[in-house]
């Protein structure tokens, strides 16, 4: 069954990086566009990022443009999102997801609290 | 950018009744509309897709209708497990994929 698991959240200092990963299983990463997808604690759902299957297209939210990347490694089955220049509104779950237009599988997040 | 406005914000409906979720795009988005339940403590799962599609899975007694810039989402007959967040979500016109803010379903 597919099978999507988050990783690399934690709590950062403003102003800093971090690296998260969805490693997935179960289905062919290679065919599927990925999303990242954030909750801020008791808000709503927000789109950060998608990417094409082989990588070559990425589109990122307004508000993460220009400090966020997303990746992936279809070798290695995973999907990244590079995250600088962290302020303290980004802090959220991130959620990765599976496909191009709505979201059929989604992982169960990663807490990301951006503090001093 | 499309907007998505969800109303109510907060239902409250007894076991058995029917719940009624009301989902506006700010313009057409054909019937490019997926709909998501998010539980306690839960990442979302995908109800609803291509406006009236249950997705893998779903019961019966959830159903989605509508095309352009109204949709609705009908839970026939409440179950308490069905208390939750839900959430529309146009994919027509982007970047960026859009959601609605969101209805919380109470079962009293």
């Amino acid at each position: 069954q597919v099978h999507l698991v988050e990783s690399g959240g934690g709590v950062v200092q403003p102003g800093r990086s971090l690296r998260l990963s969805c490693a997935a299983s179960g289905f062919a990463f290679a065919g599927y566009d990925m999303h990242w997808v954030r909750q801020a604690p008791g808000r709503g759902l927000e789109w950060v990022a998608v990417i094409s299957i082989d990588g070559s297209n990425k589109y990122h939210a307004d508000p993460v443009k220009g400090r966020f990347t997303i990746s992936r490694d279809n070798s290695k089955n995973t999907l990244f999102l590079q995250m600088n220049s962290l302020r303290s509104d980004d802090t959220a779950v991130y959620y990765c997801a599976r496909r191009a237009d709505y979201l059929d599988y989604w992982g169960q997040g990663t807490l990301v609290t951006v503090s001093s | 950018e499309i907007v998505m406005t969800q109303s109510p914000a907060t239902l409250s409906v007894s076991p058995g009744e029917r719940a009624t979720l009301s989902c506006r795009a700010s313009q057409s988005v054909s019937s490019n509309l997926a709909w998501y339940q998010q539980r306690p403590g839960q990442a979302p799962r995908l109800l609803i897709y291509g406006a009236f599609t249950r997705a893998t899975g779903i019961p019966a007694r959830f159903s989605g209708s509508g095309s352009g810039t109204e949709f609705t989402l009908t839970i026939s007959s409440l179950q308490s497990e069905d208390s939750a967040i839900y959430y529309c979500q146009q994919y027509d016109n982007w970047p960026p994929w859009t959601f609605g803010q969101g209805t919380k379903v109470e079962v009293k």
